[in-house]
């Protein structure tokens, strides 16, 4: 079975552009998470969508957007670039029990996108 | 809030000794624990939880990890340490009574040495 896949692998930006990013979850899973790791850093969460819907959102600007289309495959946009927005942006997927739980499935990972700004 | 500490930027084992990754963390619920390993230039790879039940939670790749409720820890742990197992391991947690993200510890970087 295929795991979560994100595009692009690499990419390079300049200051005041615009980014999306693309995220297909494994095969089932209905629950999409995005994250920005910084070198030397954890994963830090920026947004999660269950069937569409976001479910969270971290401590991020609003140039950071995301959602989620029927198929479950996501995307995440980001505007104004700025420097400190270059990271490694990582997808992750994860059964969900229902709607009105709090999930205790881990979550599946993409090798995620290294995005530099120039 | 939520947060998850791991003290040790840096763990060096010699190859066949025990090794222990240390996490803590702070949630203001129950806690669901997670440990995740690292590669160079890939994503993380999920390697055990811990849910309920049993404190000590058995994983992927011979890894265990030990809950403990009182010490508020969940300490990452291999009996016989390999070569292989040199990368970068991240505990993460997420309150089970809130409908809220997951957060990561800032990581360890192990390493085994031959």
């Amino acid at each position: 079975d295929a795991g979560v896949t994100q595009s692009p692998t690499h990419l390079i930006k300049t200051r005041g552009q615009h980014v999306t990013l693309r995220c297909s979850p494994i095969s089932g899973h209905k629950s999409v998470s995005w994250y920005q790791q910084v070198l030397g850093q954890g994963p830090q969460f920026i947004f999660q969508y269950y069937e569409k819907e976001e479910r969270g959102r971290g401590n991020f600007p609003d140039r950071f957007s995301a959602r989620q289309f029927p198929n479950y495959s996501s995307e995440l946009n980001v505007n104004a670039l700025l420097l400190g927005d270059s990271a490694l942006y990582l997808c992750a997927s994860s059964s969900w029990p229902g709607r009105a739980t709090v999930s205790n499935q881990p979550q599946h990972f993409g090798d995620g996108t290294r995005l530099s700004i120039l | 809030a939520q947060s998850v500490a791991q003290p040790e930027d840096q763990v060096n084992v010699a190859e066949g000794n025990p090794l222990t990754v240390k996490c803590t963390y702070s949630v203001s619920g129950n806690p669901y624990l997670f440990w995740y390993v690292q590669y160079p230039n890939r994503g993380l790879q999920f390697l055990l939880k811990y849910i309920t039940g049993d404190n000590l939670v058995k994983g992927s790749y011979g890894f265990e990890a030990e809950f403990n409720k009182s010490q508020t820890s969940f300490h990452l742990k291999k009996p016989s340490a390999l070569v292989s197992d040199s990368a970068l391991y991240f505990c993460a947690v997420r309150d089970a009574n809130r409908d809220d993200k997951i957060i990561f510890g800032k990581g360890t970087r192990l390493h085994i040495l031959p």
